[in-house]
């Protein structure tokens, strides 16, 4: 299977400060790299598709990229529903779907 | 707007059985494949399963490999999980998931709130 690893597991910030979460494959999947939002009690949330493209709805200051085997998630400016658990995935190995163990962003 | 409302969970013993269910509104649920992805107590999201979008495709993670079982009834717009021989470790909440094409083969654009399921003696 694709292993999917976050950096860092922890990450303690600040409202307006400028974040990045790392997510690195054991192998090449090209885009096949999607970001999720998950708040405690909440449904999960898709950020990010394709490793770049924004989901429908989700405020521009959250952007992707990456290919290949590292991908990034950035957030420009925290806003206080920031704070939560976010997840990489992969479907690049379909039907084989893997996820990152999350980061879990905390408020300083 | 898209809704998916998960149902069925609860406490059930080792060795028994359990069905969710996953009432869709708000999108034409025949075009899109469907997945179950859950999380057990201080982890994080595993997949579970997926089916296509007219029901001949099911795939499923090792971990419940030949005894959980997805299945749809596109009249009824509902998704379902059969969970048979359950263990200790399944104890987690489940959630459903819409994929983004009829295949599965694509990100999860929406997601259920979830329902726990706890197996415990």
């Amino acid at each position: 299977d694709i292993q999917l690893t976050q950096s860092p597991s922890f990450l303690s910030a600040s409202v307006g400060d400028r974040v990045t979460i790392t997510c690195r494959a054991s192998q090449g999947i090209s885009n096949y790299l999607d970001w999720y939002q998950h708040r405690p009690g909440k449904a999960p949330r898709l950020l990010i598709y394709a490793a770049s493209t924004l989901h429908s709805g989700v405020p521009a200051r959250f952007s992707g990229s990456g290919s290949g085997t590292e991908f990034t998630l950035t957030i420009s400016r925290l806003q206080p529903e920031d704070f939560a658990t976010y997840y990489c995935q992969q479907v690049k190995s379909y039907p084989r779907i893997t996820t990152g163990q999350g980061t879990r962003l905390d408020i300083k | 707007q898209v809704q998916l409302v998960e149902s069925g969970g609860g406490v059930v013993q080792p060795g028994r059985s359990l069905r969710l269910s996953c009432a869709a509104s708000g999108f034409t649920f025949s075009n899109y494949g469907m997945h179950w992805v859950r999380q057990a107590p201080g982890k994080g999201l595993e997949w579970v399963a997926v089916i296509s979008y007219e029901g001949s495709h099911k795939y499923y993670g090792d971990s419940v490999q030949g005894r959980f079982t997805i299945s749809r009834d596109n009249s009824q717009n509902t998704l379902y999980l059969q969970m048979d021989s359950l263990r200790v470790e399944d104890t987690a909440v489940y959630y459903c998931a819409k994929a983004g094409d009829s295949s599965g083969y694509s990100w999860f654009d929406f997601w259920g709130q979830g329902n726990l399921v706890t197996v415990s003696s």
